[in-house]
């Protein structure tokens, strides 16, 4: 079975700012690793993935994630935060040999001027 | 990417009525599709497992009468709340992956609203 933990149901940065959004997860077998963003009374949008190889990917909107088997993790980061990230950002697991996927809580951004 | 189309967006029904919400991979098909339900300001909770060609498989605490799966082709899975009470509105999402080795695709959800 595996599990996501975001920490920080809600993070608030400045405009111009470093964003940093916390994923932990729990699996059983060699996890597949996702962020995805979801804007107000919208389906899900995927930022960045990963499956196996370089363990620094890069997604749209100028994010990336690192995956660190050693920490479980997989935080996502973005140098200087924009207006419109303002949304909300899921993290998701799932094994490499099945289709099931199971998501964090999801942590709010909110971007300040 | 693949695309995957929900429809309707948005509906609006009277208790004890029944709804049938849409899922449609529209450029790759789909042995699974997922369904969820995401309450205001929470994550996405999944509901069941939809499988092309046989019966669903539910999560714990889900009503699988109350909530019927049809997965009769490889691009349709069709989620019909039956009976609906107010307790029912939420938010439903679908999504499918074409493979393994890929993300999951998100369909625009659709926001049920039962008075």
């Amino acid at each position: 079975a595996q599990s996501v933990t975001q920490l920080g149901s809600h993070v608030s940065v400045s405009e111009g700012a470093l964003v940093l959004l916390r994923c932990n997860y729990s699996s059983s077998v060699p996890p597949y690793l996702f962020w995805y963003v979801q804007y107000p009374n919208q389906g899900l949008q995927l930022l960045l993935k990963y499956t196996t190889g370089a363990t620094l990917v890069k997604g749209i909107n100028g994010f990336e994630a690192e995956f660190k088997k050693s920490e479980t993790s997989f935080h996502l980061t973005k140098p200087s935060a924009h207006m419109s990230d303002a949304a909300e950002y899921f993290c998701a697991v799932s094994p490499y040999n099945n289709n099931d996927m199971r998501f964090g809580a999801g942590t709010r951004l909110t971007v300040k001027p | 990417g693949a695309v995957v189309s929900q429809h309707p967006s948005r509906v609006i029904c009277k208790s004890g009525t029944s709804v049938k919400i849409e899922c449609r991979s529209l450029d790759f098909q789909a042995t699974t599709m997922f369904w969820y339900r995401q309450f205001p300001k929470q994550s996405l909770m999944l509901m069941a497992t939809s499988n092309e060609g046989s019966k669903a498989t539910y999560e714990q605490g889900v009503e699988k009468d109350k909530f019927l799966i049809n997965h009769a082709s490889l691009t349709l899975s069709t989620l019909t709340v039956t009976s609906a009470h107010p307790e029912d509105s939420s938010f439903y999402i679908c999504s499918a992956r074409p493979d393994l080795n890929t993300e999951a695709f998100f369909g625009q959800g659709t926001r049920l609203t039962v008075v």
